[in-house]
């Protein structure tokens, strides 16, 4: 059972450059999300899907682009990565009805 | 000011103490409640769950919300160095639809042998 999985688990890039982390549940869950952790300011939703070909804004959406063609699978997309971008993104999943969400193991960034 | 507050720490106890941690919140609408356990390097992982005002426990856990006061509290009986975490409140305006989480900064809590 494997879950919800996030890939890559570490990632360095350069500022402007595009980059996209993908996570990926094996549960069927309709309900995915994005979430940033940084120091001082805990977790912050930046996108949710309600199922695949919907998707909405969270509270920081701005420099994030998501998508949802397949149920299972909800990247994240920095068009042009900035240094603010610099953090630990969590995918999170949960089966409508249900009121816990389950997290991925995180996706730990770091814009140069 | 942000929604849901939570006093950062560290907080370190020795074990087998009592820790109450603790969160605040602006937002009345807020009615479903959680506490989420994140160990390092790790994703969250609920922990507990309580709707309204009231008490709930689970095991050495005892969730308490007091909406008159906009106040969640969380209790850890007997502490067990396997409870050093981060404990991060969750808050809810509505269960149903896509449950969008606010969250507090997390507390940082360290139990000692």
């Amino acid at each position: 059972d494997a879950g919800i999985t996030q890939s890559p688990r570490y990632k360095i890039t350069e500022t402007g450059r595009q980059v996209t982390l993908m996570c990926h549940q094996t549960w069927s869950h309709s309900y995915m999300f994005w979430y940033r952790q940084d120091l001082g300011h805990g977790l912050r939703l930046i996108y949710y899907s309600a199922a695949a070909d919907i998707t909405d804004k969270g509270e920081v959406p701005d420099g994030y682009v998501v998508s949802r063609s397949k149920t299972e699978n909800f990247p994240l997309t920095l068009e042009s990565a900035t240094r603010s971008q610099t953090s630990v993104y969590f995918c999170a999943s949960r089966r409508q009805g249900d009121e816990t969400q389950y997290f991925g193991p995180g996706t730990r960034l770091l814009v140069l | 000011q942000k929604e849901v507050e939570q006093d950062p720490g560290p907080l370190s106890v020795p074990e087998g103490a009592i820790v109450s941690l603790n969160c605040t919140y602006s937002n009345s609408a807020f009615q479903y409640f959680m506490w989420y356990r994140q160990y390092s390097r790790k994703g969250p992982e609920l922990l507990m769950y309580t709707y309204s005002s009231g008490n709930k426990e689970d095991g050495r856990f005892t969730a308490q919300v007091d909406k008159s006061s906009k106040y969640i509290s969380l209790f850890i009986r007997d502490s067990q160095p396997s409870d050093s975490a981060t404990y991060l409140c969750a808050m809810s305006a509505a269960k149903g639809g896509a449950q969008k989480l606010v969250f507090g900064q997390g507390t940082r809590l360290t139990i000692n042998p």
